[in-house]
């Protein structure tokens, strides 16, 4: 089953924060968070092996629940360069279910 | 990291013909993978092209549609066979990089399929 994202879509303007939340119905391990921009590849974030964990790249972390079988990617004080669509991926990096997706619009 | 270049990047094809997709790497991967990224959706998994052996489709996804090539550790190719209209989408080649005793993936550019 893919996991499940929200928002679906997010529009912000310069400076302010976000929070992108990744479901699974199915037990999660580990948790991938990937970007794409658009008309590009997905490029990778970072990844959550424990329950528990926390990770951060520049100003943007992500949490894992693995009781609760979700992850959370936080970006904070955005810049126009974090646009794109965010995609959880659960699994390992060689059979990943990618999420629903997010797309997240920075503005001005 | 690795620096995988996908051909074509782009194509326009009839429905009902067939087209190949090349996925060359950087340096040499036990894995590579196949992905779809159909108009606004996430990506699926298509197959893992294993060399030496036949490539593991997953569900959904048969070898007479999409057959799979893997003859050396740096080279790849899809086939998207018979096309129609429900095959237009990006094909994402992609290989898994260890770091830090995890592995990330690391994508193509894309291939972009249209099928009229």
């Amino acid at each position: 089953q893919q996991p499940v994202q929200s928002p679906q879509a997010v529009i912000l303007r310069e400076g302010e924060d976000a929070v992108i939340n990744c479901s699974s119905s199915k037990a999660l391990y580990s948790v991938h968070w990937y970007r794409q921009k658009h008309g590009e590849a997905p490029v990778f974030l970072m990844i959550l092996l424990k329950g528990g964990e926390q990770k951060g790249h520049e100003k943007i972390s992500a949490s894992f629940n693995e009781k609760k079988q979700q992850s959370s990617l936080y970006l904070t004080a955005s810049q126009l360069s974090y646009s794109g669509t965010y995609f959880c991926g659960a699994g390992t990096a060689s059979k990943l279910t990618f999420g629903t997706g997010t797309r997240l619009q920075v503005t001005l | 990291s690795a620096v995988i270049s996908q051909k074509p990047s782009r194509d326009i094809c009839q429905r009902g013909t067939s087209l190949t997709i090349q996925c060359q790497v950087d340096s040499q991967v036990t894995m590579m993978f196949w992905y779809r990224q159909q108009p606004g959706q996430s990506l699926t998994l298509i197959a893992t092209a294993n060399q030496g052996s036949e490539a593991t489709y997953e569900s959904g996804f048969v070898i007479d549609k999409f057959p799979i090539s893997r003859p050396n550790l740096t080279f790849s190719t899809l086939t998207v066979s018979n096309m129609s209209p429900e095959d237009s989408s990006i094909y994402l080649c992609s290989v898994v990089v260890l770091a830090g005793g995890a592995g990330e993936l690391f994508f193509g550019e894309g291939s972009r399929l249209t099928v009229l």
